[in-house]
């Protein structure tokens, strides 16, 4: 069965400096892998995700995640937050094994803050 | 360019009471699910649907039912609502079977039980 940790429930960062949203997965298949975003009393949208075409993906807004299968992680990275980047961050696992339902099973998610 | 749609987007509700959240795309998506999210957690799996005329319970199914007689629409019900049901819903659909095809949601739906 697939799942996914985030390993932090909050981030802070001042603005400029380099940010890390960290996420372990688990899954029994080449699992499909990606980041959303939810802004406030917003609904989620797609940063980035994993293709199995490359290990370092390239999302919207500067966001990068690399994929490390010897270390089952799937961290996101930016070198420089934005204000606007505060936001709540979700790393989520598809199911593409057996069932192939395509259901995502979320993390619990990261809340970044950023101070000016 | 509407993608998915859900209404209403705010809604009180006594305890008992039941209602229907509604959800249709616009993108001929085959799978569409419902997820709850509640605060400080990620989001659950309440029921899917892998086509039209099929559904299937998700991780959190109880005290909710769903139909899918058309590919667009995938209403949720909740025939009686508790104060656990208190939570924001979201409705998404993706093409599904291929693999790192994401999915695209609506913008929630905010339901207090009082």
């Amino acid at each position: 069965a697939q799942s996914v940790t985030q390993l932090d429930s909050h981030v802070s960062v001042s603005e400029g400096t380099p940010v890390l949203l960290r996420c372990n997965y688990s899954s029994s298949y080449s699992p499909s892998l990606f980041w959303y975003v939810q802004h406030p009393n917003k609904g989620l949208q797609l940063l980035l995700k994993y293709t199995s075409a490359a290990t370092l993906v390239k999302g919207i807004n500067g966001f990068e995640a690399e994929f490390k299968k010897s270390e089952t992680s799937f961290h996101l990275t930016k070198p420089s937050a934005h204000m606007s980047d505060a936001a709540e961050y979700f790393c989520v696992v598809s199911d593409h094994g057996s069932s192939n339902t395509g259901k995502l099973i979320f993390g619990q998610g990261t809340t970044l803050q950023v101070k000016p | 360019n509407a993608g998915v749609t859900q209404t209403p987007k705010f809604r009180i509700l006594k305890i008992g009471q039941s209602m229907t959240l509604q959800c249709t795309q616009d993108m001929n998506h085959n799978y569409m699910y419902w997820y709850r999210q509640d605060p400080g957690m990620g989001l659950k799996l309440i029921y899917y649907s892998v086509g039209a005329g099929i559904t299937d319970k998700g991780e959190v199914p109880n005290g909710y039912n769903v139909s899918r007689s058309t590919t667009e629409d995938f209403p949720l019900r909740l025939e009686l609502a508790a104060p656990s049901q208190t939570s924001v819903y979201f409705c998404a659909s993706s093409y599904g079977q291929a693999m790192n095809t994401e999915a695209f949601f609506g913008q929630g739906t905010r339901l207090t039980v009082v």
